[in-house]
């Protein structure tokens, strides 16, 4: 079946550091990508996403290109802040299924240090 | 303000007494459902409802009932609690099942049985 596997955490930087957190994917078809940011005692937020290969997601400074070749999605910042700390999750919207459920990652917590 | 709401935040309870958490988002959306989040496990959903009337199981639906009888609203009972359901539960819509429509989730609900 369809999966997303993302790099295990804790991710801890400096503040300014360049930031990737890796995602691949496993799905048929042409699954549209996303990742979504959850900050402490808060639901998920979408961050980003892409609909089709070579796409590229962006907002608040962070980027995801979606290739296919590799199968992946791999979130990344030029120089990150404090405020950015948070748990990221990649997912991926499983078009096999009827409802088109979407598929998490296990999530990425990203601590920035002052 | 575009919002999906939760109630309760948090909830203490016991063994086998009959709880609901409610849902309600304002955005007019179709698709909604229901996941619980775990360390290590990401998301998994629970249920989900294409529209009024039309629920389905999602991945872990065992213990779990919904009901979808207007289209604002999406309940989550736990008829009979059990200690193995203290997780933390996140309700999200999305405006159809079109596959690269994003979600939007509520604040969550920590639920802890004794």
């Amino acid at each position: 079946g369809n999966s997303v596997t993302q790099m295990e955490g804790p991710v801890t930087l400096s503040e300014e550091a360049f930031l990737t957190i890796n995602c691949t994917y496993t799905a048929t078809g042409y699954p549209s990508l996303f990742w979504y940011v959850q900050y402490p005692g808060e639901g998920l937020q979408l961050l980003l996403k892409a609909t089709k290969a070579d796409d590229k997601g962006s907002n608040k400074g962070f980027e995801a290109t979606y290739r296919k070749e590799t199968t992946s999605f791999h979130l990344e910042k030029g120089s990150v802040q404090v405020s950015d700390s948070a748990v990221y999750f990649c997912a991926l919207s499983d078009q096999d299924s009827s409802a088109s459920k979407i598929i998490f990652g296990s999530g990425t917590r990203l601590s920035i240090r002052p | 303000e575009a919002q999906v709401t939760q109630n309760p935040r948090y909830l203490i309870t016991v063994t086998g007494k009959k709880l609901t958490v409610t849902c309600s988002q304002n955005m007019n959306h179709e698709y909604m459902s229901w996941y619980r989040q775990d360390p290590g496990l990401g998301l998994r959903q629970i249920y989900y409802s294409m529209n009024v009337e039309v629920t389905d199981k999602g991945d872990v639906p065992e213990g779990y009932k919904v009901s979808r009888k207007e289209k604002r609203n999406f309940p989550l009972i736990l008829e009979s609690p059990s200690p193995n359901q203290t997780s933390l539960y996140f309700c999200a819509s999305r405006i159809n099942r079109g596959s690269n429509q994003p979600q939007h989730f509520g604040d969550g609900t920590r639920l802890s049985i004794l």
